[in-house]
């Protein structure tokens, strides 16, 4: 099992592109969220998935979308890319959400 | 504010000792759990306990919930070099069929070798 795979590693966007972060996971998990991890600000949810074609948002939603095709991948959108954006992103699964999460390594996107 | 606040932020301690990193929540919970993040990586879940448990142990880990104070800690016992991570809380309601995950900022703890 390759667990939650992000990809890519690393972004460098400009203000105002859009870019798609990737989130795949192999253990049929039907839960899925993303986090933002800012410095002295712990992990925010921004948007999560009890399963496929049902999403809803979290804590911080604005400035992002997501899709839920397949119980396998759980793509995040920036939909117009701002300074405001720059974090690490973390991508998890769970099998019921309340269980412990399984978690990717992580996208680190900066935007200038 | 936080959900999960850990206390202290960082800690520094020598390899062998006892480290121990607490966390308070102020809403009712179904859970809470314990993650270790190392340096560039993902978070890694070490420990769940139940809110009517009041301790649990799994190898070097012992935590403990206190409810009535909403409160948690995490004892890590003879602390080894690799210990050295972030340590998170993260606590989980269940509510509307959502279970809402909420994560503290963290305590850092470095092992000295």
């Amino acid at each position: 099992n390759a667990g939650v795979t992000q990809t890519p590693k690393f972004q460098v966007l400009k203000t105002g592109q859009s870019m798609t972060l990737q989130c795949a996971q192999d253990m049929n998990h039907e839960y899925m969220s993303w986090y933002r991890q800012d410095p002295g600000m712990g992990l925010r949810l921004i948007h999560y998935s009890v399963g496929a074609g049902i999403t809803d948002q979290g804590e911080v939603p604005n400035g992002y979308n997501v899709s839920r095709s397949t119980t396998e991948d759980f793509p995040l959108r920036l939909l117009s890319a701002a300074p405001s954006q720059t974090s690490v992103y973390f991508c998890a699964s769970s099998y019921n959400g309340g269980e412990g999460n399984t978690f990717g390594s992580g996208t680190r996107l900066t935007v200038v | 504010s936080q959900q999960g606040e850990e206390d202290p932020q960082a800690l520094s301690i020598q390899e062998g000792e006892n480290a121990t990193m607490n966390c308070s929540y102020k809403t009712s919970i179904n859970n809470l759990q314990w993650y270790r993040q190392n340096s560039g990586r993902g978070l890694v879940h070490l420990i769940l306990i139940r809110s009517n448990e009041r301790e649990k142990h799994s190898g070097r880990l012992r935590v403990t919930l206190d409810t009535s104070k909403k409160s948690s800690s995490l004892l890590i016992t003879a602390s080894r070099a690799a210990d050295t991570a972030s340590y998170f809380c993260a606590t989980v309601l269940f509510s509307g069929g959502y279970q809402k995950v909420t994560f503290g900022i963290g305590t850092k703890l470095q092992v000295i070798p």
